[in-house]
């Protein structure tokens, strides 16, 4: 069945410092790719996506790259700033059974 | 904002109590779904619907029944209340045409005693 890994937390770092949160899939056919990101109190929010292979989803900063060759879909950022702590979720979609997949979550933690 | 509202936010009960908690769009999407939040195990799918009465189950039914008599509701039932089913539980509704982005509620957190 599908399954997403994601590596084991909690994460933190210093403002200004680079990020990579590292997440791995396994899918039957050709899966959408998602990073969901919750503050603390809230709901999950769609933080960017990726449709096919080689396609890059961006949003405000953060950046991932679909790669079907090592089926994985990394989420990074050059910069973080301490409003970026929150707990980040990987994610992916395939049509055959309509349901989102969610890896375990990582906990980010930034300090000033 | 996809318009989505839970309700009880808050619960707090005792062990083999009834529980229905209730999730309203106002949007009238097709798919809407029910997943509980536990540390260390990510969001699980429960529950999830792809239409008036067209329910299906997820990776953990068990303890749990849904309901789905109008577009803009979709109900999750816990006939028994059990301890392990003290959980966050978030709504969540899939638009049409999507790529599979879902859509979440605020969450309804519950403790069972």
């Amino acid at each position: 069945g599908d399954s997403v890994t994601q590596m084991e937390g909690p994460v933190t770092l210093s403002e200004e410092a680079f990020l990579t949160i590292n997440c791995t899939y396994t899918a039957t056919g050709y899966p959408s790719l998602f990073w969901y990101v919750q503050y603390p109190g809230e709901g999950l929010q769609l933080l960017l996506k990726a449709t096919k292979a080689d396609d890059k989803g961006s949003n405000k900063g953060f950046e991932a790259t679909y790669r079907k060759e090592t089926t994985s879909f990394h989420l990074e950022k050059g910069s973080v700033q301490v409003s970026d702590s929150a707990v980040y979720f990987c994610a992916l979609f395939t049509g055959a059974n309509s349901k989102l997949t969610f890896g375990k979550g990582i906990t980010l933690s930034v300090r000033p | 904002d996809a318009g989505i509202t839970q309700s009880p936010r808050h619960k707090v009960t005792e062990t083999g109590t009834p529980v229905t908690l209730r999730c309203h769009q106002t949007e009238n999407h097709r798919y809407m779904y029910w997943y509980r939040q536990d540390p260390g195990h990510g969001l699980r799918l429960i529950h999830y619907s792809y239409g008036v009465k067209d329910t299906d189950k997820g990776e953990v039914s068990d303890g749990y029944s849904v309901s789905r008599s109008k577009t803009e509701d979709f109900l999750l039932t816990l006939e028994s209340a059990t301890s392990s089913q003290t959980s966050v539980y978030f709504c969540a509704i899939r638009t049409s045409g999507s790529t599979g982005e879902l859509f979440f509620g605020e969450g309804s957190r519950l403790t069972v005693l």
